[in-house]
């Protein structure tokens, strides 16, 4: 199985910052990638599908890049509903592993 | 619009079974594929299985090999995932999702927690 890792786990930030999130794959996956905000007692939120188109309705401070095995999320200018939990999965290959999350907290 | 209505919450004693429901509507049923992903209680996201809705076909993650099966009702656009020989580990919110327009789910289910607890 594909295994992704993200990094950081978690992370201090103030609103305004400029905060970006890496996922690494531990093999080439293309760019099957997806990112996803997830509240606590939500569903997860997709923002970010095939590395780095954004979803509609989704702000456009949020933002994707990467492709093989190297990824990264990227939100410009935090605002305060942003403090969440990230994710990444990769949907090269079955099964459709996520990352272990990242943690976005206040500063 | 679409939407994906699950089962309510379950709890069942360890070697128990259960059955979620996941009833889709809103776009052609077998043209989407169904997973689920769980969550226990302050951890990550875990995928577990998918369904071909249209043919029925199936891949599940090998953690649950043998203890999970899905199967689907076309005729109520409904998938199912059923686990067996549940254990206090297998205390999580269950989710099945639907992809969107490219690589990632668009569409979630409300979430079954399932709790398991003698």
């Amino acid at each position: 199985a594909i295994q992704l890792t993200q990094s950081p786990s978690s992370l201090s930030a103030s609103v305004g910052d400029r905060v970006t999130i890496t996922c690494r794959a531990s093999q080439g996956i293309s760019s099957a990638l997806a990112w996803y905000q997830q509240k606590p007692g939500r569903a997860p939120k997709l923002l970010i599908y095939d590395a780095s188109s954004l979803e509609s309705g989704v702000p456009s401070r949020f933002s994707g890049s990467g492709s093989g095995t190297d990824f990264t999320l990227t939100i410009s200018s935090l605002q305060p509903e942003d403090f969440a939990t990230y994710y990444c999965q990769q949907f090269n290959s079955y099964p459709y592993t996520f990352g272990q999350g990242t943690k976005l907290e206040i500063k | 619009q679409v939407q994906l209505v699950q089962s309510g919450a379950e709890v069942k004693k360890p070697g128990a079974s259960v059955k979620v429901s996941c009833k889709a509507s809103g776009y052609t049923f077998t043209s989407y594929y169904m997973h689920w992903v769980r969550q226990a209680p302050g951890q990550g996201l875990e995928w577990m299985a998918m369904i071909n809705p249209s043919g029925s076909s199936t891949s599940y993650a090998q953690k649950f090999q043998g203890r999970v099966t899905m199967t689907r009702d076309t005729s109520t656009s409904t998938v199912y995932m059923e686990l067996s020989s549940l254990r206090s580990e297998d205390t999580a919110v269950y989710y099945c999702a639907r992809r969107g327009s490219g690589k990632g789910y668009g569409y979630w289910g409300q979430g079954t927690l399932v709790t398991v607890s003698s």
